[in-house]
């Protein structure tokens, strides 16, 4: 089975500054998706960025980008310019491309950014 | 594009009552995850229907869980009888056929005194 760890509970950055959330994953798949999905105090999990194993390059979608360092199992989340809307938790997230189409997630990392 | 919908938002209950949860996906998704998310954890699935039929409920708790997926379309997850340690978030998502993709619902915050 998949797992999904996040190391960092929690974290918190200026306002404008740089900050990196960390996750790792165990799998002996090759070809799956992953996912960084942001949670908000309304509760909706909404997309940030995705990552298909496939590809080298790494995914980008504006201030927010990827370190997917496949053989490290790492696929950790660069968000720059941060913004105080960026505040919440975000949840690393694993789907498998064989079997059924469910995300594993990780435990979160609850970011704060500071005026 | 209407997003998943979910109801209650908020459910307040003793424990050993009933609860249950509605979800209404997107028109045209296929897949519906009903995942349970408890304070401080991400989420886990709890149960998975392609259709109206299930994928995957290896982590539901049959005992007292049960769910169903009306003529492909919206579904119910229902506690019965509910204990202390179900108090947790309950996130519904969809997604389409051979797309990757998800949209999740806002969630029913779940607590059980």
């Amino acid at each position: 089975a998949q797992t999904v760890t996040q190391s960092q509970p929690e974290m918190s950055v200026q306002e404008a500054e740089t900050v990196t959330l960390s996750c790792t994953y165990d799998t002996s798949e090759s070809n799956y998706y992953l996912f960084w999905y942001k949670q908000p105090p309304s509760r909706q999990m909404i997309l940030v960025i995705r990552q298909e194993a496939y590809k080298q390059q790494n995914a980008t979608e504006n201030r927010f980008s990827v370190n997917f360092q496949k053989a490290a199992k790492s696929f950790s989340l660069k968000i720059s310019d941060s913004q105080l809307g960026d505040t919440a938790m975000y949840f690393c997230a694993f789907r498998s491309n064989f079997g059924n189409e469910k995300l594993t997630f990780g435990t979160g990392t609850r970011l704060t950014i500071i005026p | 594009e209407a997003g998943v919908a979910q109801s209650p938002r908020y459910k307040i209950i003793e424990k050993r009552q009933s609860v249950a949860f509605w979800c209404n996906p997107i028109s045209g998704h296929a897949t519906l995850y009903w995942y349970q998310q408890i304070l401080g954890q991400g989420p886990k699935l709890l149960i998975q229907f392609q259709n109206n039929g299930v994928v995957d409920d290896s982590q539901l708790p049959k005992d007292r869980f049960s769910a169903e997926r009306l003529k492909g379309v919206d579904s119910t997850l229902k506690i019965q009888p509910a204990k202390l340690e179900d108090s947790a978030v309950y996130l519904c998502a969809s997604s389409p056929d051979r797309v990757v993709g998800y949209t999740f619902g806002s969630g029913t915050r779940l607590t059980v005194v």
